[in-house]
């Protein structure tokens, strides 16, 4: 399989905080996607990170990549309300364009 | 701002009933894409389909299973036969890009499939 966990599986915080999802994988990557699914809904796509990039950042969003650990990390900064869904990270290998998703990070953030 | 369509939003069937899902994939985008997603679990890879054939598909995406571009906009999803196991979210997407350079996937907000 390509990919690992993700942790935490739930993630309960204040609005203000920040919230950090990890997400681990298992074999070399062209890219690692970040999604996000509020409940019933369709994903959206959040931020892609190149395997040869180590930070990126987008708005209150900030993603890590550690290519030798194979892991990534997001980190949602001064966290609203609004945040509360589920975050799911994603690797794109290979050459047919498949994302292989892990299994997600439910966030709460209470008002 | 474009987006990806997907009907119908909700389908319920008999097991062993033949189901098509029906999506309109963004309309310069040449990659397009099924996943499902079981309740409460991950999303799942089933196929990938570029230039009018299937350049993936996973495990699950068996030989009850096809996908089709009948025409310039549409892309369905097959199942011949369901089972109870199939009951699932299918969300279809589609992107810019792909295989190496593969960019954001724009998903539609999903059919769900309840098999009774």
């Amino acid at each position: 399989s390509q990919q690992g966990e993700e942790d935490p599986q739930a993630l309960s915080i204040q609005e203000g905080e920040n919230a950090t999802m990890n997400c681990s994988y298992k074999t070399s990557i062209n890219n690692l996607q970040w999604y996000r699914q509020n409940s019933g809904r369709g994903l959206v796509h959040l931020i892609l990170i190149r395997s040869n990039e180590r930070e990126k950042h987008s708005g209150r969003l900030r993603v890590t990549l550690d290519t030798s650990k194979k892991s990534s990390s997001l980190l949602i900064t001064a966290s609203r309300a609004a945040d509360t869904a589920s975050y799911f990270c994603a690797t794109s290998a290979g050459n047919t364009g498949k994302l292989i998703f892990g299994q997600g990070t439910t966030l709460q953030v209470k008002p | 701002e474009p987006e990806v369509t997907q009907t119908p939003s909700h389908q319920v069937t008999q097991m062993g009933q033949e189901v098509i899902l029906r999506c309109v994939p963004i309309s310069n985008h040449l990659y397009f894409y099924w996943y499902r997603q079981i309740l409460g679990q991950k999303v799942e890879f089933l196929v990938s389909f570029y230039n009018n054939e299937i350049s993936e598909k996973s495990e699950i995406f068996d030989d009850q299973f096809s996908v089709e571009r009948p025409d310039g906009s549409n892309f369905t999803l097959k199942i011949r036969s369901t089972k109870l196991e199939d009951s699932a979210m299918y969300f279809c997407a589609s992107s810019v890009s792909g295989g190496l350079n593969t960019g954001e996937l724009f998903f539609g907000e999903g059919s769900r499939l309840t098999v009774l």
